[in-house]
């Protein structure tokens, strides 16, 4: 597509609940990088894929989050049993290759744990 | 791991006046330095970027930026502001060494008043 497109834009859930947010990258991007943006903090790094893989997860802050990408296009993040203090906007980015050149950026998927 | 600091969470500025967006960076290794911006409701916009060379860098929409390793800062500067310049600005990092993760500052608001 044109640009980086995420979904939803907006999710409200409940505290326990699971949920799935969804990035779909410009064509041809190789590269993939997830970010968290908590209110009134910078952006949070999350974890970036390489084509399917993932060579850094670092900064998935706990083991209720995952992710996973395939074909090299979409990507899912998932993130279970919901707590309050997982409520943000969730970025997704994509690159042609990897991220010296810049990323482009979706609009966000807001999350709201209640 | 880098931290960058935006000094200045608003800035509060008259149109067709000058601005300068403060960063400074954590660390002196090599690094490619980031502007992005946010406009209301949009996502993230690559504004300008230093990977090498000239540490005068030009962007979009008439903004420049000046690398500057031994004072470790990277700040945004635009000599006359418009209306449409009212958005949040982000400076990021990235080491060379590990350039798939980019460390972001908190965030700049920049308001223009008529």
């Amino acid at each position: 597509g044109a640009g980086v497109s995420q979904s939803p834009s907006n999710k409200v859930t409940e505290k326990g609940k699971d949920v799935e947010l969804r990035c779909d990258p410009i064509s041809g991007h190789t590269a993939l990088y997830w970010y968290r943006q908590s209110l009134g903090q910078g952006l949070e790094f999350l974890i970036y894929f390489q084509g399917n893989s993932a060579p850094d997860k670092s900064g998935l802050p706990s083991d209720r989050f995952s992710a996973e990408r395939t074909g090299g296009s979409v990507s899912t993040l998932t993130i279970q049993r919901t707590q309050q203090e997982d409520s943000a906007v969730y970025l997704c980015a994509s690159s042609k290759r990897t991220g010296n050149y810049g990323y482009t950026f979706g609009s966000g998927t807001r999350l709201t744990v209640v | 791991a880098q931290s960058v600091t935006q000094l200045d969470s608003q800035v509060p500025v008259f149109e067709e006046a000058p601005v300068e967006l403060r960063c400074n960076y954590s660390s002196s290794v090599s690094v490619y330095l980031f502007w992005y911006v946010q406009y209301p409701n949009q996502g993230l916009q690559l504004l300008l970027k230093y990977l090498s060379g000239s540490t005068l860098v030009k962007g979009i929409n008439g903004f420049e930026a000046e690398f500057n390793k031994s004072q470790t800062s990277f700040h945004l500067r635009k000599p006359s502001v418009h209306i449409s310049d009212t958005a949040e600005y982000f400076c990021a990092v990235s080491d060379r060494n590990n350039f798939n993760k980019f460390y972001f500052g908190s965030g700049t608001k920049l308001n223009v008043k008529p």
